[in-house]
């Protein structure tokens, strides 16, 4: 079993609809997670950072992270054709492993105006 | 403004060349790390470096060099580059407080 599992897509929605993204992982040791956006031919870019369980909410978008399931998610609410681009999870562990991240291959989003 | 600066951005070499990708930051961030992200693959870490003159191998370090003589510059070098090595780079920092990596712009080698 790979330590974090994202489906790729790709996933096509029209202008305006929630997008749900989410990201599975094995490593119980994983304290930090994150998500990133990355547009074509450019480099991902930090979006939502969370610490252990729960939601955090920054404007159209919500982290969620269920550490009992191993299981996190990032909603993406009224989604813009400007949204369009592949989001990465990332992860990492507390203490020596503190800098790592673990990704996921990322999921493909499009939105159609 | 807060950057992560990688040069070249696009590269076409041939096989064997020896090559060098230059990344430079200037947010004063200890940690230092290089990347290649290929298709079904995802990113992968090459190197990565907690500070000056302290560097280790990621999961993916075979046919790559690095050296960290200062802070903010961590040059990538493929000594004898091979097609396999095509693919798209990134150099990544991070802070102390270890809150998410910033990444530079890329760059693609192609590796004929």
């Amino acid at each position: 079993q790979k330590e974090v599992e994202q489906d790729p897509g790709p996933l096509s929605v029209p202008e305006g609809a929630i997008v749900s993204l989410n990201c599975t992982y094995s490593n119980s040791a994983f304290q930090y997670f994150m998500w990133y956006r990355q547009y074509s031919r450019k480099g991902p870019e930090l979006l939502m950072y969370t610490y252990s369980s729960g939601n955090k909410e920054d404007g159209r978008f919500t982290a969620q992270v269920d550490k009992s399931s191993k299981y996190i998610s990032l909603f993406i609410r009224d989604s813009q054709p400007s949204d369009s681009a592949t989001y990465l999870c990332a992860m990492k562990g507390s203490g020596g492993s503190n800098y790592k991240l673990t990704f996921g291959k990322g999921t493909l989003l499009t939105v159609n105006p | 403004e807060a950057q992560v600066t990688q040069n070249p951005r696009y590269l076409i070499t041939v096989t064997g060349k020896k090559l060098t990708v230059t990344c430079s930051q200037n947010m004063n961030h200890e940690y230092m790390s290089w990347y290649r992200q290929d298709p079904g693959l995802g990113l992968r870490q090459i190197y990565y470096s907690m500070n000056v003159e302290v560097t280790d191998k990621g999961d993916v370090p075979e046919g790559y060099k690095v050296s960290r003589k200062e802070k903010r510059n961590f040059p990538l070098i493929l000594e004898s580059p091979s097609p396999n090595q095509t693919s798209l780079y990134f150099c990544a920092t991070q802070s102390r407080d270890g809150t998410g990596y910033t990444f530079g712009s890329g760059t693609r080698l192609t590796v004929v």
